[in-house]
């Protein structure tokens, strides 16, 4: 399973526009970057998955470039509920298989 | 169906007793999924079942623990003879193996072992 990198911890301001970048140089052909949220005391929750070029829903929108060796997630105009840790994950996703959380990036939204 | 519900949300032990939890997933989904977190790292894959099949199980479920999925439909995990070190946060996830839509989670047990 390809490894990824993400940068530990962030801090942005509402309504500022955050976008938070993940490394994953040994991405295989059949691997899918899926993106989770977590809040404490609570199990993360899917945000994104995306295979190519960019994916947008109601939440955040995913770039990932032609290499695919990276992959950017771009929250709009956060708000203090946005504070949260991201997490990106790599892996045949559509197949069921386990995920493997590295440590993620913990946004802080101020006011 | 309201997601994926586990039981209890917290759990204080005394080290050497032994706990069962219990996860309720999303009625049609057929996989399933135990997770541990510690405080300040990511969630630590277990095991995980399709149906009543325990399909792959990592090594840090070492012998004092056991998953089961008797019917396909809800899961427990036991922890014989707690350690301290199992103080974490149980996840429980469930997907329908296949698709983008993701794994939902539940809000986990949080184990106390004193």
């Amino acid at each position: 399973l390809a490894k990824t990198t993400q940068p530990i911890s962030m801090d942005s301001y509402e309504g500022q526009e955050v976008n938070i970048t993940c490394s994953h140089n040994n991405i295989a052909t059949n691997d899918y970057i899926t993106w989770y949220q977590q809040f404490p005391s609570q199990g993360p929750r899917f945000i994104i998955q995306g295979y190519k070029t960019k994916v947008t829903n109601e939440v955040a929108s995913l770039f990932i470039p032609a290499d695919r060796k990276s992959s950017t997630l771009s929250l709009p105009r956060v708000s203090l509920s946005d504070t949260a840790v991201y997490y990106c994950l790599v892996g045949d996703h559509n197949q069921g298989g386990k995920l493997i959380f590295g440590q993620g990036t913990e946004l802080s939204v101020k006011p | 169906d309201t997601g994926v519900s586990q039981d209890p949300r917290h759990k204080i032990t005394k080290r050497g007793q032994n706990v069962t939890f219990r996860c309720d997933p999303i009625s049609e989904h057929n996989r399933l999924y135990w997770y541990r977190q510690t405080l300040g790292q990511g969630p630590e894959f277990l095991t995980y079942f399709q149906n009543e099949a325990q399909l792959e199980k990592s090594r840090l479920l070492s012998d004092r623990f056991s998953a089961e999925r008797p019917k396909g439909s809800f899961s427990t995990l036991e922890i014989q003879r707690t350690e301290q070190g199992d103080s974490a946060m149980y996840l429980c996830a469930s997907s329908l193996g296949r698709g983008g839509e993701g794994y939902t989670f539940g809000s986990g047990t949080r184990l106390t072992v004193v």
